[in-house]
Order: C-alpha cells, then structure tokens, then sequence
C-alpha cells in the first residue's frame, strides 16, 4: 500500500501568518491527492483535490501544489477558523490511503 | 442539500457484528461511489471500503477483507456496512462519504461529503 507521511505532526502559527503543510507519498501517485480539515468533534470536510482544485466554498487562502510524490498545502493568513487538523489522503491506488494528520494549533 | 446520515453503531463484545447504514439524500445516489472512513478515539482517518454506482465492485482496506461487507440499495439510496467478526482494533467513529468521480475518466476527486459518523465500540 501507499505510505503518506506528513509533517510536521504540530504546527504553532499566529493568526495571520503563513502555515505550510507536508505530504510525502512512498511512490509516485501522479495529482491525485485530496487535503482534508477536520475539528474537533466534526467529520472532515474536503479542501482540495487533485492537488490543487479548492472545493466548493474553500477560500482562495487555501493553496495546494505538488505531484508524484512532494505535496504542499499552504494557508496564506491563518484565521481563526482554520485551527484544525489536516489529513492529505491519495486515490491513485486502492486501498486508499491517508496521512497521519498536522494539526494546526495558535501560537 | 446533500446530506449522509450513519446508524447502527453501538456497543458490541468482541467476534459480534453490526451493520450500519447510511441514508443519503439531496443528491442522486444512484449516480455516486459510495465509502466508508472510521477514526478510532484520538487518532487519524482511515479508510475502509468503498463500492461503485451500482454495487458491482467492491473494495476494501486489507485489515477489514473478509469480516466487513460492504453494500448498497439505490431504490432506497442507502449505503450499508456489514461487520463482522469485530476486534478490539475496531472501535472508531464509522463515517459515510460520497466519493466525487471525474466526468469521463471516472477518478477519484476524494470524498466530498461526509456524515457525522457512528460510534462503534468493541469491548467484553
């Protein structure tokens, strides 16, 4: 199976300040890749897919970049609203498969 | 307004089963991939089953292959999991989500809605 590592497990940031997120995949898995947020006590709601593509109602503060096996998700100016965990998940192969989480936490 | 709302969780002894469900609505059900996530108590997602628009193919984590069913009825748009044999390593939150697929090449684009989840708890 693919092996999606994330990082950091932790992240401190201020509000309004610029939080970058890593996913490492353990082969090559093209653009398919979805972020998801998830707060406590929530089901998780997709961000981005193929990459780069925002969901419906995600603002343009989220950006995803990235293929085969390097991804990013940045959030330009932290609001509050976005303290939360972030999973990346890859759909290239079955199973499925998702990264263990960053959470987002204020500084 | 799409909304998937999980039953069936509960409290179960070790080598009980369930079955869950998930009833979709304000979307043509028939029309979507279909799949099931769980999160155990303070940790990450992971994936479980999911089963294609008119439930031919079937696909499963390795951990559930053999004890878990996967299942659905479009007449009645609900989506179903059968579990079985159930372990302590199950206990997790059971989400129902909606596997988005790319017009013409039928990709995954993730799962783009999702239900509050039922709690399945495995213990004597």
């Amino acid at each position: 199976e693919i092996v999606m590592t994330q990082s950091p497990a932790t992240l401190s940031v201020s509000p309004g300040e610029r939080a970058t997120l890593s996913c490492r995949a353990s082969q090559s898995i093209g653009s398919h890749l979805a972020w998801y947020q998830q707060k406590p006590g929530q089901p998780p709601r997709l961000l981005m897919y193929v990459t780069s593509i925002r969901a419906t109602g995600i603002p343009a503060r989220f950006s995803g970049s990235g293929s085969g096996t390097e991804f990013t998700l940045t959030i330009s100016s932290l609001q509050s609203e976005d303290f939360a965990v972030y999973y990346c998940q890859q759909y290239n192969k079955w199973p499925f498969t998702f990264g263990g989480g960053t959470k987002v936490e204020i500084k | 307004e799409v909304q998937l709302v999980e039953s069936g969780g509960g409290l179960v002894q070790p080598g009980g089963s369930l079955r869950l469900s998930c009833a979709a609505s304000g979307f043509t059900f028939s029309s979507f991939w279909m799949g099931w996530v769980r999160q155990a108590p303070g940790k990450g997602l992971e994936w479980v089953a999911n089963i294609n628009r008119d439930g031919s193919e079937m696909r499963y984590v390795d951990s559930v292959m053999g004890r878990f069913t996967i299942s659905r009825d479009n007449a009645e748009n609900s989506l179903f999991l059968q579990v079985n044999s159930l372990r302590v390593e199950d206990t997790a939150v059971y989400y129902c989500a909606r596997d988005d697929r790319e017009w013409g090449t039928d990709w995954s684009q993730g799962f783009d809605y999702w239900g509050q989840g039922t709690l399945v708890t495995v213990s004597s």
